[in-house]
């Protein structure tokens, strides 16, 4: 049984492109979050998706854009990207129905 | 917004001794507080987690309590073993019944030392 998994597992972009990582959860799961983890800190929550729908959002701009497909997996956008975007990303699946969340190995972003 | 403090940021043991990190929480709708086990380079691991209808819970050298009236709660460790040296996070959420949780807020993290 495959756990949570993402890719690609590192990134190298420059300011102003876009990005996209990918995320498919663990098998029975139907709910992913995503998190930025920033060096040496605790991962920050930018959106939660349910049922192909955004259930919930931090405090992250519109740049940051998601979307989940049929089978569950996520896709996470980033527009006009800063230096500052520069971090893990960390997707975690769960079932709707528990509460336990589990990560992905997680996306190293690096904006240049 | 739910906002978690989590200390000491740096803790180092001795191999055999027992290790404590702290937390605190603002939001007294957060009912869902799980640990997470982060080394170098790796994703983090759920190790345990506690809902707010107990008081403590123990899975071998690991224990969490909390206390929800002062908002806080606290992991444990003991016979702490060099594989223990990691980034342990500590997390708030609310969890509704027949929906899931809603988002994870994370403490800052400690990072802990096994000393052998």
């Amino acid at each position: 049984d495959a756990g949570v998994t993402q890719s690609p597992t590192h990134l190298i972009k420059t300011r102003g492109q876009q990005v996209t990582l990918r995320c498919s959860p663990k098998s029975g799961h139907d709910t992913v979050s995503w998190y930025q983890q920033a060096l040496g800190q605790g991962p920050q929550f930018i959106f939660q998706y349910y049922e192909e729908e955004e259930r919930q959002r931090g405090n992250f701009p519109d740049r940051f854009s998601g979307h989940q497909f049929p089978n569950y997996s996520s896709e996470l956008n980033v527009n006009a990207l800063l230096l500052g975007d520069s971090a893990l990303y960390l997707c975690a699946s769960s079932s709707g129905l528990a509460h336990e969340q589990y990560f992905g190995p997680g996306t190293r972003l690096t904006v240049t | 917004g739910e906002n978690v403090e989590q200390h000491p940021s740096t803790l180092s043991v001795q191999e055999g001794d027992s290790a404590v990190i702290k937390c605190t929480y603002s939001d007294s709708a957060s009912n869902y507080f799980p640990w997470y086990k982060q080394e170098l380079g790796k994703r983090p691991q759920l190790i345990i987690d506690i809902r707010s209808n107990v008081g403590e819970k123990k899975d071998q050298r690991i224990a969490v309590t909390l206390n929800k009236t002062a908002k806080h709660f606290s992991l444990h460790i003991t016979e702490t073993q060099p594989e223990d040296s990691a980034v342990y996070f500590c997390a708030a959420s609310i969890g509704w019944f027949n929906f899931g949780n809603e988002k994870l807020t994370f403490g800052t993290g400690t990072r802990l030392t096994i000393i052998p």
